[in-house]
């Protein structure tokens, strides 16, 4: 079965431009989340879609985005980059939202903003 | 809210010694814990779960018990590996909110053989 796909890898963008992030979880599960790793921060959850609706959101202004297609594929887009953007953004996909569903995590993509 | 926090890192080893990280968290109502692993350049890994009190969450030689009098989650093995080399997240997620995981720091340990 393969693992959750994130991609690109790694992106560069400068200051004021937008980025997409593309995530496909793994076949059957519905459930998509994404986090932002930063070293100052950590990991902060930014939010979950579960059958194309977002049911949970993080703490983040409203610069930052996302979506889920039908067939769980999920998308997040950071409109107006600032260089505090520069972060790991992992995607992670579980069968359902039930707080003991196992979460499985891609590699992540590696945005640097200069 | 809640939160978790994690002993400060990072902890280096040798081959073969014993190995605590603490973890202790705040929330309202019982949370599932969770320790994650995260190799270098790759996502986390569950390395562990407990999901009510007196749990013992166990894999791979590491183990941790869900202690809600100290509201901790120590994460401990007994003889650590160069393989093990890795940073470590000690987690909480409430029944409640879905996927959200609230993440500790991060303790990067590093053992040397």
């Amino acid at each position: 079965k393969a693992g959750v796909t994130q991609t690109p890898r790694y992106l560069i963008k400068t200051r004021g431009q937008q980025v997409t992030l593309s995530c496909s979880p793994i076949s059957g599960h519905r459930s998509v989340s994404w986090y932002q790793q930063t070293p100052g921060q950590g990991l902060q959850f930014l939010f979950e879609y579960f059958s194309e609706t977002q049911r949970n959101k993080g703490n983040f202004p409203g610069r930052f985005s996302g979506r889920q297609f039908s067939n769980s594929r999920s998308e997040m887009n950071v409109s107006t980059l600032e260089l505090g953007d520069s972060a790991l953004y992992l995607c992670a996909s579980s069968s359902d939202r039930g707080s003991n569903e196992k979460l499985f995590f891609g590699s992540g993509t590696q945005l640097s903003v200069l | 809210g809640d939160s978790v926090t994690q002993m400060e890192g990072p902890v280096t080893l040798s081959e073969e010694a014993f190995l605590t990280i603490n973890c202790t968290y705040t929330a309202t109502g019982y949370p599932s814990l969770f320790w994650y692993v995260q190799y270098p350049g790759e996502g986390l890994q569950l390395l562990l779960k407990a999901t009510k009190a007196d749990d013992k969450g166990s894999n791979k030689g590491f183990e941790a018990t869900y202690r809600k009098e100290t509201t901790s989650f120590h994460l401990e093995k007994g003889s650590v590996q160069v393989s093990d080399s890795a940073v470590y997240f000690c987690a909480l997620r409430r029944e409640t909110s879905g996927s959200r995981l609230t993440f500790g720091e991060g303790t990067q340990l590093t053992v040397n053989p």
